[in-house]
């Protein structure tokens, strides 16, 4: 399977305690991207990165949330003390560019709830 | 930022016809897809459009007008296996072509 993995596909935890999950995408894709989504609602960005460099990172992402992809090739996302309203799906995508333009590829996805 | 604006909502029969528009303010323009996801499952893409008009493919169909915000997808000959979330993703100005903003999407049930 060369798709976009993700790891674990389901984690539950305890409010307070930090969680990390793991990406890895379609080996020579240099794009990176990161979501949530919630039910009902379409894919939330959370950030991105070309290559190893973490290029933008979301607003509305508070810094309890923190990403690396230390040799450009996979990726990881860090939740500290987690909280209930970070219980989402995490979804993974990577593609192909050097331009402006480029289809994303997304992984399964990590389904976190926090109790 | 950017609004993106679509119905919640489509049920349709087999063999039917949809369309599925989608309005957004984007800052700055580069293009807009759409995306398939089926409940439970990753999204997966549809299409592209960055030029004005129609392009087809297959039993879908994406519309783009840049002068009006404006973008559809229609799918034809609907079959069962369409029943599906429908997302539409504009994408905004060059310096932040990473950055993919999607609508909530649109539910379409295709009934027997």
């Amino acid at each position: 399977d060369t798709g976009v993995s993700q790891d674990p596909r389901h984690k539950i935890t305890k409010r307070g305690q930090n969680v990390t999950f793991r990406c890895d995408p379609i080996s020579e894709h240099n794009r990176l991207y990161w979501y949530r989504q919630t039910l009902g609602q379409g894919p939330e960005f959370l950030t991105y990165f070309q290559n190893e460099a973490q290029l933008e990172k979301s607003r509305l992402l508070s810094d309890r949330f923190s990403a690396e992809r230390p040799k450009g090739s996979f990726s990881t996302l860090e939740i500290q003390r987690t909280e209930q309203g970070d219980s989402a799906m995490y979804l993974c995508a990577s593609s192909f560019g050097t331009g402006d333009t480029n289809e994303q590829f997304f992984g399964p996805g990590t389904r976190l709830t926090v109790l | 930022g950017q609004n993106i604006d679509q119905p919640t909502e489509m049920t349709a029969t087999e063999g039917a016809i949809v369309q599925i528009n989608c309005t957004y303010q984007t800052s700055g323009f580069n293009g807009l897809f759409w995306y398939q996801q089926h409940a439970g499952e990753a999204p997966t893409f549809l299409s592209y459009n960055v030029l004005d008009g129609l392009e087809e493919k297959g039993r879908f169909s994406s519309f783009l007008s840049r002068s009006k915000g404006y973008s559809y997808l229609l799918l034809k000959e609907l079959q069962m296996k369409d029943s599906a979330s429908y997302l539409c993703a504009p994408q905004g100005a060059t310096d932040s072509w990473g950055k993919f903003q999607f609508g909530a999407g649109t539910q379409v049930v295709v009934t027997p």
